[in-house]
């Protein structure tokens, strides 16, 4: 059955540092999403992504924000300058023409 | 406000027994739809089950059934007969809008529950 994947399964980084997390959605669909959980706290929306731009955005996702398809398969996050509170598990999620989103296993970030 | 509530931060259930975890959700929007995910303590998001506003039936998904009162604006998930492999965090969630996708989803706070012999 097909599925998302995430990579790296687990990052840890400095803070100030930039990071990229990678996700390949399943193959025939459409639609990508990022969300973050902090530790013990409810899901986040930070970001979808549709046509090859972000179609919505949340306040959570500033400038230090950015999302990419470089390629047919990967969508990336990539954050900037990292800062403590970016500690977070960050799923990413995709829709094809049913409007279920799959979610990828997460990518643990942990900024020091 | 919130626009989805779970108010049972944990659940206990005996195996082999039904439990219902709770979930209310606030929206003007008439077409929106409901899902449950599963969090097991590896924390991937499973999912499990989902709800349109215009479904006429309980969604059902095998042992897993989501009772949807839209009047009372309750979509609680109902899983019957109990394993220990249930053991987990529970999400409710919400899209609002016309679905088909690129909706966000909206999460509550999530149930913890713990099946025990």
């Amino acid at each position: 059955e097909p599925e998302v994947t995430q990579t790296p399964s687990h990052q840890v980084t400095q803070m100030g540092q930039e990071v990229i997390l990678r996700c390949v959605p399943i193959s025939n669909h459409l639609y990508f999403y990022w969300y973050r959980q902090i530790l013990g706290q409810k899901v986040e929306f930070l970001v979808s992504f549709y046509n090859n731009e972000i179609s919505e955005k949340s306040e959570i996702f500033d400038d230090q924000f950015s999302v990419e398809r470089p390629d047919g398969s990967n969508f990336t996050l990539k954050i900037r300058s990292t800062k403590l509170e970016d500690s977070a598990m960050y799923f990413c999620a995709s829709t094809g023409s049913r409007e279920t989103q799959y979610f990828g296993p997460g990518t643990r970030l942990l900024v020091l | 406000a919130q626009k989805i509530t779970q108010t049972q931060p944990g659940m206990f259930v005996q195996e082999k027994e039904a439990v219902t975890l709770d979930c209310t959700y606030d929206t003007s929007d008439p077409s929106y739809g409901l899902f449950w995910y599963k969090q097991p303590s590896s924390g991937e998001m499973i999912f499990l089950i989902y709800q349109g506003s215009y479904d006429q039936q309980n969604a059902t998904e095998g042992r897993y059934s989501l009772n949807f009162q839209k009047a009372r604006k309750s979509a609680n998930l109902v899983i019957s007969a109990s394993q220990l492999g249930d053991s987990a965090m529970y999400f409710c969630a919400m899209r609002e809008g016309v679905g088909g996708g690129g909706n966000k989803l909206t999460f509550g706070t999530g149930t913890q529950l713990k099946v025990e012999l």
